[in-house]
This record gives C-alpha cells, structure tokens and sequence, in this order.
C-alpha cells in the first residue's frame, strides 16, 4: 500500500514570497490533515478535511495560509505571503476517517524562510 | 480546550534497558489514544494505540498503559536498543488528532 506522499521535500523561500505544498494521500482515506512542527515543537493541526470539505481551520491564518482539496483526493496548502515564523515542517496525514482510526503521515516538507 | 501533555522533554536510558515515557491529557472524554515516533527528517510513524475501554495494551517490546483516573497514559519500551532512538509523542485520537510536546528519547550505547 502506497502511503501519503508530499511535495517537495524541501523549500527555501524569502519573506513575502508566496510557496505550495501538495499532499496525496492514500488511496480511499477520507480525512486529510495538515499539520505546522516547528522545531522542537508537537505537529499543530492547521486544517482537517472530511472528503472535500472543510471540518476544522480554527488554527489556520487564514491571512496568509489557505487550503484546498479538490474532489476529496489531493491537496495544496498554500502560505501568501511567507514570514520568517512560517519556517517549519509541514505534514500531512490521512486516515480512513474522521475518528477511532489510525492517520498516516507523510516525510514532510521542509520550508525555509530567509 | 483539548491538550495533551508530556512529562518530560529528553530522556537518556542504556541499551538494554527500559524506558517509560510519560503522558497527560485533559479531556475526560477523550477516548482513543495513539502513541507516535518520529525520527529526523521523517514524519510520525505509528507505534501503537489504546482505547478508553481498556487500561494495558502490548505490542512488540512496547506497551501502553492508561490511567483514566488521573488522565495520564505512558508508553513503555523493553530492552531498548539505539534504533528506538527518536522524538515520541501521544495523541489524542478523537474528531482531530492533537499531539503533545514530544519526548526525545537517547539510548546510549
């Protein structure tokens, strides 16, 4: 079974540019998560999809960061524009359903803002 | 709201001995429970879970224990060897999937 890929792995941006990140999660799973680990940090959850739809953004800027899973398979989050704080790990996971299931977790994607 | 927390940030054990890593949540009503690892430069892999209707899960060297009394669950690895090596976290595994701070656990040779 193929598990949830990211893209790309790394990423070095200035402050104020704009960057994206894809996710593809593993086939059939309904619920796709992004998470912000900055270091030294617990993953913090940024959004959480049920199929295409929004369940959960509470803790998304949403001045600079926005989301989007079309047709209820990938995702883009997108950050513009960057700032330096915005230098993290940015992780996406998946699972079968929103709860009592395991999520799945992809390497990542490493973002730099100089 | 919902937070989990760990007890300890590092954690140093020789190889060949245990280790136990500690966890607290806040929510009473939090019922599912994942313990996670996470080596460098890789996302969280998952090590083993536990539902509220039970208090002692095993797996392969590892076994988690869960006290709904006080909201405290901890994570035990047997005969640690240097691949257990990395940054553990619980999760609480209800409508979201909330992760605590992590503990980074050395095994020294």
């Amino acid at each position: 079974e193929a598990g949830v890929a990211q893209s790309p792995r790394y990423k070095i941006i200035e402050k104020r540019q704009s960057v994206a990140f894809w996710c593809n999660p593993i086939s059939g799973h309904a619920t796709l998560y992004w998470y912000q680990q900055i270091l030294g940090q617990g993953p913090k959850l940024l959004i959480q999809f049920q199929n295409n739809g929004v369940v959960d953004d509470s803790q998304l800027p949403k001045d600079r960061f926005s989301a989007e899973r079309l047709k209820g398979v990938d995702s883009t989050l997108k950050i513009q524009p960057a700032k330096l704080e915005d230098s993290a790990v940015y992780l996406c996971a998946s699972s079968p359903s929103r709860q009592n299931t395991e999520a799945f977790f992809g390497q990542g994607t490493r973002l730099t803002v100089v | 709201g919902e937070s989990v927390g760990l007890h300890l940030p590092t954690l140093s054990v020789q190889e060949g001995d245990n280790s136990i890593i500690n966890c607290a949540y806040s929510n009473s009503a939090s019922d599912y429970f994942i313990w996670y690892k996470q080596e460098s430069g890789k996302g969280p892999q998952f090590i083993i879970d536990i539902r509220s209707n039970m208090d002692k899960r095993q797996g392969q060297r590892v076994t988690v224990l869960l006290n709904k009394t006080v909201k405290h669950l901890s994570l035990q690895i047997a005969a640690t060897q240097p691949g257990d090596s990395a940054v553990y976290f619980c999760a609480d595994r209800g409508g979201k999937l909330i992760f605590g701070q992590g503990t980074e656990l050395s095994v020294k040779p």
